[in-house]
């Protein structure tokens, strides 16, 4: 059982690129999450979703999008990455919005 | 608006122990979470109280007061794999958690 996936482990991005990180959850969780974490500030809450078909919007969700087509994938784009969106990425998901949150295993970014 | 604070590093003796604090100020209050976080890798769950009072699970506590806003993670025969930032984490009144810095905690020999 793998738990969450995270695709890419690292990227390097030109600024003005799109890019997609996946996530993939096969603990039927129907609440997943984008987190952002840069050093100094706690994690940040770019977008989640509490079921399949809805999606709201967290802390940062500018220059992010995403969608949840079903229960275990939640991808996050950005549509034109720019230097500030350089984090590492976690994907997070739980049972319901009121349980406990696991997360992947993040996805380091760097945008140039 | 809404601020959690622990502070950013402590350090410990292999054997001790140590007590992590985190004070909080939220929109709502659904329950306290500490995460454990090794260099490179992803938060792990620790611990969680809604309730006033103690929660102990092996080597690990944590408390929590409601009215002070406050909750400390305490954490006993200090190991060295302990060495980890620990976050403390707060739903609020969306059902939304709100994050602190973390904690850097360092233990030595």
């Amino acid at each position: 059982i793998a738990g969450i996936t995270q695709a890419p482990t690292s990227q390097i991005l030109a600024a003005g690129r799109r890019m997609t990180l996946r996530c993939t959850q096969d603990m039927r969780h129907n609440a997943m999450y984008w987190y952002r974490q840069d050093l100094g500030l706690g994690l940040r809450l770019i977008h989640y979703s509490n079921t399949a078909g809805t999606t709201g919007k967290g802390e940062v969700p500018d220059g992010y999008s995403v969608s949840r087509a079903n229960t275990d994938d939640f991808p996050l784009t950005l549509a034109s990455a720019v230097p500030s969106q350089t984090s590492v990425y976690f994907c997070a998901s739980s049972d319901n919005s009121a349980g406990v949150q696991f997360f992947g295993p993040g996805t380091r970014l760097t945008v140039l | 608006g809404q601020n959690i604070d622990q502070p950013t590093e402590m350090t410990a003796t292999e054997g001790a122990i140590v007590q992590i604090n985190c004070t909080y100020q939220t929109s709502g209050f659904n329950g306290l979470f500490w995460y454990q976080q090794h260099a490179g890798e992803a938060p792990t769950f620790l611990s969680y109280n809604v309730l006033d009072g103690l929660e102990e699970k092996g080597r690990f506590s944590s408390f929590l007061s409601r009215s002070k806003g406050y909750s400390y993670l305490l954490l006993k025969e200090l190991q060295m794999k302990d060495s980890a930032s620990y976050l403390c984490a707060v739903r609020d009144s969306n059902y939304q958690l709100i994050w602190g810095a973390g904690t850097k905690l360092i233990i030595k020999p």
